[in-house]
């Protein structure tokens, strides 16, 4: 159980893209089922779920937000900066046999 | 409203146990996989546990399988965590969090509760 790696840091100006990786295996991220689910947390905050299944987003999350992935790797992708979108971003992902395990995180910064 | 709310944290020497608790509200508890997430100070976050909504399957991180069960009482809406031989690395700020229907991840978590294991 291994955590999933994501780069530690991300940054972008107001109205431009940024997309955050996360890589596991063929036994969590690749494995097969759309299982990974993308989480924001401000900080002294709680963990908002802001994508599942991959590439869902759950009532009340802009669309700015979307999800992706391509074999092992996960993919946020945040469109049109805002600067409420600074937050640490976590993946998680299903590991089979009722595992959960999630990434190392990654802190986004609008510049 | 859809609430969890966890207590039970505290400050605790090393080789002691604790129990947590998280108090549901506001959605069927009964229908619903719960899990325990962790965050050690300054730290990302670690899942710890999972139950599925009977009670029938559980399953552990490594990093505590041996050291924690998770348990829950639908008839009171109350999930649990037990941690016995608690080791400074347990010091965390512990989540307890709602399963989204179909593996979707955690869409609903509690405010926390602290545990620091200090002599």
């Amino acid at each position: 159980q291994s955590a999933l790696t994501q780069p530690p840091s991300a940054s972008g100006s107001p109205g431009q893209s940024v997309t955050i990786s996360c890589t596991g295996t063929s036994s969590d991220v690749g494995g097969p089922y759309n299982y990974v689910s993308w989480y924001q947390q401000h900080p002294g905050k709680v963990p908002k779920l802001m994508i599942y299944h991959v590439s869902k987003r759950p009532s009340g999350v802009p669309d700015r937000f979307s999800g992706s992935r391509s074999g092992n790797t996960a993919s946020l992708t945040v469109s049109g900066l805002q600067a409420e979108d600074e937050a640490d971003y976590y993946c998680g992902s299903f590991a089979g046999s009722n595992n959960w395990v999630f990434g190392e995180g990654t802190k986004l910064t609008v510049l | 409203e859809v609430q969890l709310v966890e207590s039970g944290g505290g400050v605790i020497q090393p080789g002691g146990s604790l129990r947590l608790s998280c108090a549901a509200s506001g959605f069927n508890f009964n229908a619903h996989t719960m899990h325990w997430v962790r965050q050690a100070p300054g730290k990302g976050l670690e899942w710890v546990s999972l139950i599925t909504w009977d009670g029938g399957s559980t399953s552990y991180a490594d990093s505590v399988r041996g050291r924690v069960t998770i348990s829950r009482d639908n008839t009171k809406n109350s999930l649990f965590l037990q941690i016995d031989s608690l080791t400074t690395e347990d010091t965390a700020f512990y989540y307890c969090a709602k399963d989204l229907p179909g593996w979707g991840g955690m869409d609903v978590w509690g405010q926390g509760t602290t545990v620091t294991v200090s002599s």
